[in-house]
């Protein structure tokens, strides 16, 4: 089994409506961050989140809000989505101990129309 | 701020040909330097690290070694495989205060095999 999941893989949605990404993971870790993936821009950082009490943001927060559930679980959400929106979003986690690995998710591809 | 730069795609490469995919980076202190991978349709892969100055890192046959003098962690493969076709992604982990370490991606390159 996948240590970390996403869901949905995939989303269709339309402007103005509020979509959800949900992101799960056995690793035990502490440390979960959300990115999104543009072409040719790389992996941009949107929020993450220390522990439960520890939301950050990342470099490109706005339009976008995050919730963390439990130490295993973080979603993003987009209140009112856009079609510069549309992208592929990634959940990763890193153990506190260990400064370099992240560990990413499958990915979740969503479109905004 | 801390930033990767890696040479644009794609590449396209005959099978058992010689990988050479260039990465820079701009940091303050001490970076940990990577090397991802990620395969179509998935979620990004480390391939190799290398977390000091003069380190080698190793992992399916890639290598990459971490230079301070020139800021550089060049991807290296001796014979690429249809296998490898993916999109590469050289990275640092660098402290951002707190008990923070911050990833910075470069832009990534698509490499595509032919047999």
């Amino acid at each position: 089994d996948a240590d970390v999941t996403q869901t949905p893989r995939n989303r269709i949605t339309k402007t103005g409506k509020r979509i959800m990404l949900e992101c799960s993971q056995t690793k035990g870790h502490d440390r979960m961050y959300w990115y999104r993936q543009d072409p040719g821009l790389g992996l941009r950082l949107i929020y993450y989140s220390f522990d439960v009490k520890d939301i950050n943001k990342g470099e490109i927060s706005d339009g976008y809000s995050v919730s963390r559930q439990a130490q295993a679980k973080f979603s993003l959400s987009l209140e009112s989505a856009i079609p510069n929106q549309t992208a592929l979003y990634f959940c990763a986690t890193r153990d506190r101990e260990s400064y370099n690995e992240q560990f990413f998710g499958p990915g979740t591809r969503l479109t905004v129309l | 701020g801390d930033s990767v730069t890696q040479m644009e795609g794609p590449v396209t490469l005959s099978e058992e040909a010689f990988l050479t995919i260039n990465c820079t980076y701009t940091a303050t202190g001490y970076p940990s330097l990577f090397w991802y991978v990620q395969y179509p349709g998935e979620g990004l892969q480390l391939l190799l690290k290398a977390t000091k100055a003069d380190d080698k890192g190793s992992n399916k046959g890639f290598e990459a070694t971490y230079r301070k003098e020139t800021t550089s962690f060049h991807l290296e493969k001796g014979s690429v495989q249809v296998s490898d076709s993916a999109v590469y992604f050289c990275a640092l982990s660098a402290y951002s205060g707190g008990s923070n370490y911050k990833l910075t991606f470069g832009k990534g390159t698509l490499l595509t095999v032919n047999p």
